[in-house]
């Protein structure tokens, strides 16, 4: 079975250019989540999905991110405009919540580098 | 307050000893999980085990092991005659039945196995 599936696997940008990182979970899971990982402040959650709706975004950094679940197989975090301090990896990770399972199953990550 | 706290941030040992992983963890919740991921050099997470907190047996899968006791709200990781290629950042995550599908990751576990 495919796992979570995350492009672009490196991304590469300016300062101020827009930034999309993309994601699909694996199938029948409902639960989705975005997350950041620096050295400096380790992984942070961003955002979760439940059922395509968002439930938690306290993480999310500021107005410049967003994140969208149009269905149930693929979200999108953008970064609009991109900064530096934005440089990171970036990881998407899924679960089916409502039974005891709860694992969350990560993607390989977006590294992002913003110049 | 931290929730879950890894106080060891690096560790290095040689090939073939054995090395432990402390893990404490903070919750008012009756019900929860606790987990273990690794993050390879190659940067992806993977999924380790997972316990939820009725069920304080003690697993052992091949080399590894997990010491999950209440009593001192500890879910340790031991590796057996470690090997290069268990050298990898180890984190452990809780995550309460009352915050939904949230997790809590620890800081991570920096493990070096020297040959």
């Amino acid at each position: 079975d495919a796992g979570v599936i995350q492009s672009p696997r490196h991304e590469v940008t300016e300062m101020g250019q827009e930034v999309t990182l993309r994601c699909k979970p694996i199938s029948g899971h409902n639960s989705l989540f975005w997350y950041r990982q620096t050295m400096m402040r380790g992984l942070e959650l961003l955002i979760y999905f439940n059922n395509n709706v968002p439930i938690d975004d306290s993480g999310m950094p500021e107005d410049r991110f967003s994140a969208k679940m149009p269905n149930a197989s693929f979200s999108t975090l953008k970064i609009q405009p991109s900064e530096p301090r934005d440089s990171a990896v970036y990881f998407c990770a899924s679960s089916l919540e409502g039974v005891r399972e709860e694992t969350q199953y990560f993607g390989p990550g977006t590294r992002l580098l913003v110049l | 307050a931290q929730k879950v706290t890894q106080a060891q941030t690096e560790i290095s040992v040689v090939e073939k000893e054995d090395v432990t992983l402390d893990c404490v963890y903070e919750t008012r919740d009756t019900t929860y999980y606790l987990f273990w991921y690794k993050q390879p050099p190659s940067g992806e997470l993977v999924f380790l085990i997972r316990r939820n907190s009725f069920d304080e047996q003690n697993e052992i899968s091949g080399r590894y092991s997990w010491n999950f006791q209440k009593s001192t709200s500890s879910f340790n990781f031991t590796i057996t005659a470690s090997q290069v290629v268990d050298s990898a950042v180890y984190f452990c995550a809780l995550s309460e039945r009352n915050t939904g599908n949230q997790f809590y990751f620890g800081t991570g576990t920096s493990l070096t196995v020297i040959p």
